[in-house]
């Protein structure tokens, strides 16, 4: 597509169940990132996908959250038993490598909100 | 752990004028670095990007400035417009990318 596509736009779910949010990269861009910004904050890194190597989890806050991707293409970022705190948007971006000068383009995020 | 930083967190400027947003740095290793503005309920927008072999890069009203030495980097914006008003990020990156914490820039009519 022309740009990042994220869905759903907007999600509101109760504490304890699970999401997923979607993402959908620019065509052939290999390196893909996830980050969360809660509001009012800064954007805090989540994971980063790069081809077909092994993803950077560095940045997932607990083991209820995981992501995937098929191939170098869609990724799911997932939510297990949500909680208050996950309250945020969930943004997603992608770009042709991972070397330096690659520029990263943004979807227009997932908004989630746990009550 | 290393990270990237702002100076500043909310920055008010009259239209016409010069703006400039300041980011320290601290990763030594960091090779490339970008600058964002995110308008309220969308996504980060790329403004301009610098590699670590520059010191200064210019675009259409924007120049991102670069100091190794003291790890600074800074986005001067020119003849500040309405449409300026947004938080602005910068960004460092060696594989993944890293965010500071941000800036509100607000443009006075």
């Amino acid at each position: 597509g022309a740009g990042v596509s994220q869905s759903p736009s907007n999600k509101v779910t109760e504490k304890g169940k699970d999401v997923e949010l979607r993402c959908d990269p620019i065509s052939g861009h290999t390196a893909l990132y996830w980050y969360r910004q809660r509001l009012g904050q800064g954007l805090e890194f989540l994971i980063y996908f790069q081809g077909n190597s092994a993803p950077d989890k560095s940045g997932l806050p607990s083991d209820r959250f995981s992501a995937e991707r098929t191939g170098e293409s869609v990724s799911t970022l997932t939510i297990q038993r949500t909680q208050q705190e996950d309250s945020a948007v969930y943004l997603c971006a992608s770009s042709f490598g991972q070397g330096s000068g690659n520029t990263i383009y943004f979807g227009e995020g997932s908004w989630l909100t746990v009550v | 752990g290393e990270n990237v930083g702002l100076h500043l967190p909310t920055l008010s400027v009259q239209e016409g004028d010069n703006s400039i947003i300041n980011c320290a740095y601290s990763n030594s290793a960091s090779d490339y670095f970008i600058w964002y503005k995110q308008e309220s309920g969308k996504g980060p927008q790329f403004i301009i990007d610098i590699r670590s072999n520059m010191d200064k890069r210019q675009g259409q009203r924007v120049t991102v400035l670069l100091n190794k030495t003291v790890k600074h980097l800074s986005l001067q914006i020119a003849a500040t417009q309405p449409g300026d008003s947004a938080v602005y990020f910068c960004a460092e990156k060696i594989n993944d990318m890293r965010f500071g914490a941000g800036t509100r820039l607000t443009v006075k009519p």
